[in-house]
């Protein structure tokens, strides 16, 4: 069964500061998308990852996959308080979606 | 484009009763789609894939006899909630493939928030 995990869990962060959201999978896998979820909200599609090596930046957040480490990472730089949110990876096995745990983010003034 | 709709965003239900949800692709062909089910604070847990013309394939430890999918066109697909209990209290999101590209990419919905009272 592909276990998809993200770290932290929780994140609450300063303004200004950088940081980043780990996803970490367990079986192979070519495709991965990250989404933000805002509370009460369906998902938006930040972005997606379509192979070894892809790296995608959209403002404040940037996005990488290696395929061989199985892991995907979301950074975010000089954080804003419009990022507070939860985010998810997702890794597609062509069949499906497989969520992560989720990253619950809080900015702080 | 690659538009898709819930109805209803959100539905109240008395225990026992059954409730039917709608998801649609509103400007592309979605030759599959899925049910997917978040309870609060946690993530997405997917409930069952259906493609257009055939039967749903349910997720291990999902209920097919109660929750119902019908997709029944390439634009629209259902899912009823039988005999609804309160645990089955929670967000339900739905997502579509558009069968006319190439990508794996998903659509998703709006989502419903169900309450059973």
């Amino acid at each position: 069964e592909l276990k998809v995990e993200q770290n932290p869990l929780f994140l609450s962060m300063q303004e200004g500061k950088n940081y980043t959201i780990y996803c970490n999978y367990s079986t192979t896998s070519d495709r991965l998308y990250w989404y933000r979820q805002d509370p009460g909200k369906s998902l938006e599609s930040l972005f997606v990852l379509l192979s070894n090596g892809a790296v995608k930046q959209e403002g404040r957040l940037m996005a990488s996959l290696d395929t061989k480490a199985r892991l995907s990472t979301l950074h975010i730089t000089a954080a804003v308080h419009d990022l507070s949110a939860t985010y998810f990876c997702a890794v597609d096995t062509y069949e499906k979606l497989t969520f992560g745990t989720g990253t619950r983010l809080t900015i702080i003034p | 484009g690659a538009v898709v709709s819930q109805h209803p965003s959100w539905v109240i239900c008395k225990s026992g009763t059954s409730v039917k949800i709608e998801c649609r692709s509103l400007d592309f062909q979605a030759t599959t789609m899925f049910w997917y089910r978040q309870f609060p604070k946690q993530s997405l847990m997917l409930m069952a894939t259906s493609n257009e013309g055939s039967k749903a394939t349910y997720e291990q430890g999902v209920e097919k006899d109660k929750f119902l999918i019908n997709h029944a066109s390439l634009t629209l697909s259902t899912l009823t909630v039988t005999s609804a209990h309160p645990e089955d209290s929670s967000f339900y999101i739905c997502s579509a493939r558009d069968g006319g590209r190439s990508l794996r990419e998903q659509y998703f919905g709006p989502g419903t928030r169900l309450t059973v009272t």
